[in-house]
């Protein structure tokens, strides 16, 4: 089945910095979805995205649907504290269902 | 507009019991999924419905697992007997339409199950 690899596996971020997460897959998708999810909740969205080559932002968050439609990324600016959580990569293939990224685990550099 | 209901938030029960996990999608949502998340498989589909009607149970592990949606308001997701694999988060979610991104999905709080 489809399979959508999304890097890195976790990150540490420092209040102020900029930060990148992506998501890439074998299979061309027709909708890239961002999701965050935070302790002890299900994932929330954040972000959708339609055409392949699509910027879009939400607040601090920007995420673009890869030129190829194999790929995507999303930004996270100015980061603070409250961005920690894990960030889900989710891809819609032709009629199909979608298919989850593992996630990307944000946490606070100590 | 209250969300994705899911109760209970938490179960803990002994292998070979049976759990009954609930739903209550948000009003209006024609969709209801169930998914479950481990640390070693993510988020994985188990069923969803359309209109109360099963329409994919292809992710359903086995026949220890069914999920039942009588009215529109309401689902269950059942495990008869339990094991100790079956120890995971429990999410449901809804949608205005199919399972695909252009409706994007409304998760609840999840339900985290461990048998012991």
């Amino acid at each position: 089945g489809q399979q959508l690899n999304q890097s890195p596996q976790s990150m540490f971020i420092q209040e102020g910095e900029d930060v990148s997460m992506n998501c890439t897959s074998s299979s061309i998708f027709n909708t890239w979805l961002w999701y965050k999810q935070e302790p002890g909740e299900g994932p929330v969205l954040l972000i959708a995205l339609y055409k392949a080559g699509e910027l879009t932002s939400n607040g601090r968050l920007t995420a673009q649907f890869g030129i190829t439609r194999k790929d995507s990324f999303l930004n996270i600016s100015a980061s603070i504290p409250s961005d920690v959580g894990i960030y889900f990569c989710a891809g819609e293939a032709a009629g199909n269902k979608l298919t989850f990224g593992g996630g990307t685990r944000v946490l606070v550099k100590p | 507009d209250a969300g994705v209901i899911q109760s209970p938030r938490h179960e803990v029960t002994e292998m070979g019991q049976e759990v009954t996990l609930r739903c209550k999608p948000i009003s209006g949502h024609d969709y209801l999924f169930w998914y479950r998340q481990t640390m070693m498989r993510g988020l994985e589909l188990l069923i969803y419905f359309n209109n109360n009607v099963p329409i994919d149970d292809s992710g359903m592990p086995e026949d220890r697992f069914s999920a039942k949606m009588p009215n529109a308001s309401f689902s269950t997701l059942k495990i008869q007997p339990s094991e100790p694999r079956d120890s995971a988060v429990y999410f449901c979610a809804s949608s205005f339409f199919g399972p695909s991104g252009n409706s994007p999905l409304h998760f609840g709080n999840g339900t985290r199950l461990t048998v012991t």
